[in-house]
């Protein structure tokens, strides 16, 4: 069974950093590219980050570029979504998500259910 | 930006009846980069259909999806009471977007 498994959430300052991590099982995970999606409270989907099988092509929305890295460790079938300067306007819940191939370009068929991030003074 | 537009924003419809939902594209998208994806309150989002109309593993074929260009839509035949729930389309070519999302009610 595939699974997906969010951590790291939690309430933080603006301006500070988090990262929040996403543990995979079930599938090879280096056979498959990751993302990040994110859920503002009353709001709908905003696609956050993506990352191929072997970190070799990454990409961000605009509102997070420069600000949030994504990451992967595929020894250890684990996702990353490192978070810095923080906004008030990034608290969400924060999924991870597969993509059905190994590249960037590809639809998100499995969905973890999600760490809750808030920044807030 | 490839920016999506969803309507309506809200639908709503008895078990049985036929739903239509548009999602419109700032620009053309190519028919192969447009998903849909049903969620609902409390649970993850699921990948229903892909490249404008193929159906992901396991959906059932009252889900139809159509559309090119700019203009995209998704058909739920006859609803069941398990499909009421809040869909969005994606485009997920170069820097992934998705719509508002349309929220499908029962009446």
């Amino acid at each position: 069974e595939v699974q997906l498994v969010e951590s790291g959430g939690g309430l933080v300052q603006p301006g500070r950093s988090l990262r929040v991590s996403c543990a995979v099982s079930g599938f090879t995970f280096d056979d498959y590219a990751m993302h990040w999606v994110r859920q503002a409270p009353g709001k709908g989907l905003e696609w956050v980050s993506g990352i191929s099988w072997d970190s070799g092509r990454i990409d961000y929305a605009e509102s997070v570029r420069g600000r949030f890295t994504i990451s992967r460790d595929n020894a250890n079938h684990s996702l990353y979504l490192q978070m810095s300067s923080l906004r008030v306007e990034d608290t969400a819940l924060y999924y991870c998500a597969r993509s059905t191939d190994y590249v960037l370009g590809y639809p998100l068929d499995s969905w973890g259910q999600g760490t809750l991030v808030t920044v807030s003074s | 930006e490839l920016v999506l537009t969803q309507s309506p924003g809200t639908l709503s419809l008895s078990p049985g009846e036929r739903a239509t939902l548009s999602c419109r594209a700032s620009q053309s998208v190519s028919a192969s980069y447009l998903a849909w994806y049903q969620h609902k309150p409390g649970q993850a989002p699921r990948l229903l259909i892909y490249g404008t109309s193929s159906r992901a593993s396991g959906i059932p074929d009252r889900f139809s999806g159509s559309g090119s260009g700019t203009d995209f839509t998704l058909t739920i035949s006859r609803l069941e009471p398990e499909d009421f729930a809040v869909y969005y389309c994606q485009q997920y070519g170069s820097s992934p977007t998705f719509g508002q999302g349309t929220k499908v009610e029962i009446k």
